[in-house]
């Protein structure tokens, strides 16, 4: 597709069990962010990705976060054990520089709500 | 310990007035700037930058101020129109840091008809 594809856009989840997001990106853009918006706040940086490189996971809250990103596209985020506080937009972008000028494209986001 | 701050939650505008988006940064290593635009139910979307070596950059109605000394930038829209209501994020990237952005909190912009 034409932008970068988030699955699923919402998602329901008991307290407890584990959730997977998906993420497709831009053909051809070697870069890869997750980012999640708690209601009222801003962005919060997650993971990113950038090519074959080792990723950049400061950003991951607690150990029950995880990602991985196969063959340098597709990107799936995890979440194990789902907490209240879990709940969230969790968004993902793409871009095709490596440098600190580039601009991201975002998914439209896939809504996280832990009962 | 927000490196990004966007201190007004909201702003209220009638259309065809200006509207000023203000933000602030604590990070020295700082060079580019962005806004971001944001509708309901969708990512958000790029409007404007600027790297560190400017103090402005206008595309059309948007034009984005930098002042370094003070660690703010600010975006003006002129002249406001009821479209561009959305939440408005700015972020920040370091150049040794890839293109990974540090986001403000926003700010919910209405533009009254």
């Amino acid at each position: 597709g034409a932008g970068v594809s988030q699955s699923p856009s919402n998602k329901v989840t008991e307290k407890g069990k584990d959730v997977e997001l998906r993420c497709d990106p831009i053909s051809g853009h070697t870069a890869l962010y997750w980012y999640r918006q708690s209601l009222g706040q801003g962005l919060e940086f997650l993971i990113y990705f950038q090519g074959n490189s080792a990723p950049d996971k400061s950003g991951l809250p607690s150990d029950r976060f995880s990602a991985e990103r196969t063959g340098g596209s597709v990107s799936t985020l995890t979440i194990q054990r789902t907490q209240q506080e879990d709940s969230a937009v969790y968004l993902c972008a793409s871009s095709n520089r490596r440098g600190g000028t580039g601009e991201l494209f975002f998914g439209e986001g896939s809504r996280l709500t832990v009962l | 310990d927000q490196q990004v701050k966007q201190n007004s939650p909201s702003l209220s505008v009638q259309e065809g007035r200006i509207s000023i988006l203000n933000c602030d940064y604590t990070n020295s290593m700082f060079d580019y700037f962005l806004w971001y635009k944001k509708y309901p139910a969708e990512g958000p979307t790029f409007l404007i930058s600027i790297s560190s070596i400017k103090d402005k950059n206008e595309d059309g109605r948007f034009t984005v101020f930098l002042n370094k000394s003070a660690k703010h930038l600010s975006l003006h829209i002129v002249p406001s129109q009821p479209g561009d209501s959305a939440v408005y994020f700015c972020a920040a990237s370091a150049g040794n840091a890839g293109n990974m952005l540090t986001f403000g909190g926003g700010t919910r912009l209405m533009v009254k008809p």
